[in-house]
């Protein structure tokens, strides 16, 4: 199967500054690496992936970069606002069907 | 346009009793669908899945059992709970495709008591 190791655990930030987020794989064959954003008391909601064949995309204030030599892809936030506070997972696709999740970030904007 | 139900929200049920959450998807025919669990600090752990109406995987061996009665249905069982069975449940679904974006319910708070 597919390990996804993701650091740090918590992040606080000052508004406007930048936060990044980094998670490693373990299966060379992952090619779909989302992030996804988790507010209190609901379920996890897409914000960006990206796919094997591309090394950065990026939408708005958001960006990931993806290194597969290397098998670690992170996530970039720019000009935080306090909204972005959340829990933040990365996840690898394997076996063309499932995810493996990492076990989250805490991030607080602080104001 | 796509959507998950899940329900209940929260749920409060005594060790040893029988367990039963249901989620159906709609906007899509033919997904795969997922079942996760959600233990504090420790991320999301698949529990189930399913590509197809009465296909179950199991990724870790458990007290919990998983149907798909219909394409758009996902249940999640139990004979007798355990006080380790508590946690946030997720229900999922992607594309038939796989590697595809993930669309979750609102999720299930399980305190076994």
């Amino acid at each position: 199967g597919e390990n996804v190791e993701q650091h740090p655990s918590t992040l606080s930030v000052q508004e406007g500054d930048s936060a990044v987020i980094k998670c490693t794989y373990s299966d060379s064959a992952s090619n779909y690496f989302p992030w996804y954003k988790q507010e209190l008391g609901k379920g996890p909601q897409l914000i960006i992936d990206i796919r094997s064949n591309v090394g950065e995309k990026k939408d708005q204030r958001i960006a990931v970069t993806l290194n597969k030599t290397a098998k670690h892809f992170s996530l970039h936030i720019t000009e935080t606002q306090p909204e972005d506070s959340a829990v933040y997972f990365c996840a690898a696709g394997y076996g063309n069907n499932r995810l493996a999740f990492g076990k989250g970030n805490q991030v607080v904007v602080i104001p | 346009s796509q959507t998950i139900h899940q329900w209940p929200a929260t749920l409060v049920q005594p060790v040893g009793s029988p367990l039963s959450l249901e989620c159906t998807v709609e906007g899509t025919s033919n997904p795969n669908l997922y079942w996760y669990r959600q233990a504090a600090g420790r991320g999301l752990q698949l529990l189930f899945y399913s590509v197809g109406i009465g296909q179950i995987s199991s990724e870790v061996p458990q007290n919990l059992s998983a149907s798909r009665p219909q394409d758009r249905q996902f249940i999640l069982s139990s004979k007798k709970l355990l006080l380790s069975d508590s946690g946030f449940y997720l229900c999922a679904h992607q594309g038939p495709g796989g590697n595809t974006e993930a669309f979750f319910g609102q999720g299930t708070r399980l305190t076994v008591v």
